[in-house]
């Protein structure tokens, strides 16, 4: 499996515009996880789902910040508009339930300024 | 508000020493403590977790000590390499279903110099 995939790697933005970050988790994963890391407040849950359904947003900082899960296989974290107190990596995390592991894997982020 | 609290913010140590990370949590709802290892550039990886039933669990050269009453856990890298050099988080979580969420602790900075 080739992991949990993000794009873009990084993106640059001007302040006002709409951003969508993407996320394809491991194959049979049935919870997926947003986290936005900064240096200021680290890593920070925004939101996750399970089967495709959210079940915590409470992360979510603004009503700017939306996302979806519309199959298993993709998500889509969008903010709008974008402020640049956003800039961030953003990590999309995956994982599954069966076996007893608890184990996030993350993908390997999205680096968003926006100027 | 914290609920896992880590510390140091940074640690250096030369090569062959056991650098020792700290964390505490203040809700006693968390029955699931891993070890995130993050890499310059790449996303957090699982290096090892312990459940509450369990004082101490070793992997390798990482070991994870806990205690229950005071709240608090560690983690100890023995014979500490400059590969080790990373980025290390705390983590809980309450593992019922449907709450799966990770709360991360701060980071710790660790440099293991030649």
């Amino acid at each position: 499996d080739a992991g949990v995939i993000q794009s873009p790697r990084h993106e640059v933005t001007e302040m006002g515009q709409e951003v969508t970050l993407r996320c394809k988790p491991i194959s049979g994963h049935d919870y997926l996880f947003w986290y936005r890391q900064t240096m200021m407040r680290g890593l920070e849950l925004l939101i996750y789902f399970n089967n495709n359904v959210p079940i915590d947003d409470s992360g979510m900082p603004e009503d700017r910040f939306s996302a979806k899960m519309p199959n298993a296989s993709f998500s889509t974290l969008k903010i709008q508009p974008s402020e640049p107190r956003d800039s961030a990596v953003y990590f999309c995390a995956s994982s599954s339930h069966w076996g007893g592991s608890y184990e996030q894997y993350f993908g390997p982020g999205t680096r968003l300024t926006v100027t | 508000q914290q609920q896992v609290k880590q510390s140091p913010q940074s640690l250096i140590v030369q090569k062959g020493g056991i650098p020792i990370i700290n964390c505490a949590y203040e809700n006693t709802a968390f029955d699931y403590f891993p070890w995130y290892q993050q890499f310059p550039g790449k996303g957090p990886a699982l290096l090892i977790a312990i459940r509450p039933d369990v004082s101490e669990k070793k992997e390798g050269r990482f070991t994870i000590s806990f205690n229950k009453s005071a709240k608090q856990f560690s983690l100890h890298i023995m014979d500490s390499q400059p590969g080790d050099s990373a980025t290390y988080f705390c983590a809980a979580s309450k593992g019922d279903t449907g709450r799966r969420a990770l709360t991360f602790g701060s980071g710790t900075r660790l440099q293991v110099q030649p």
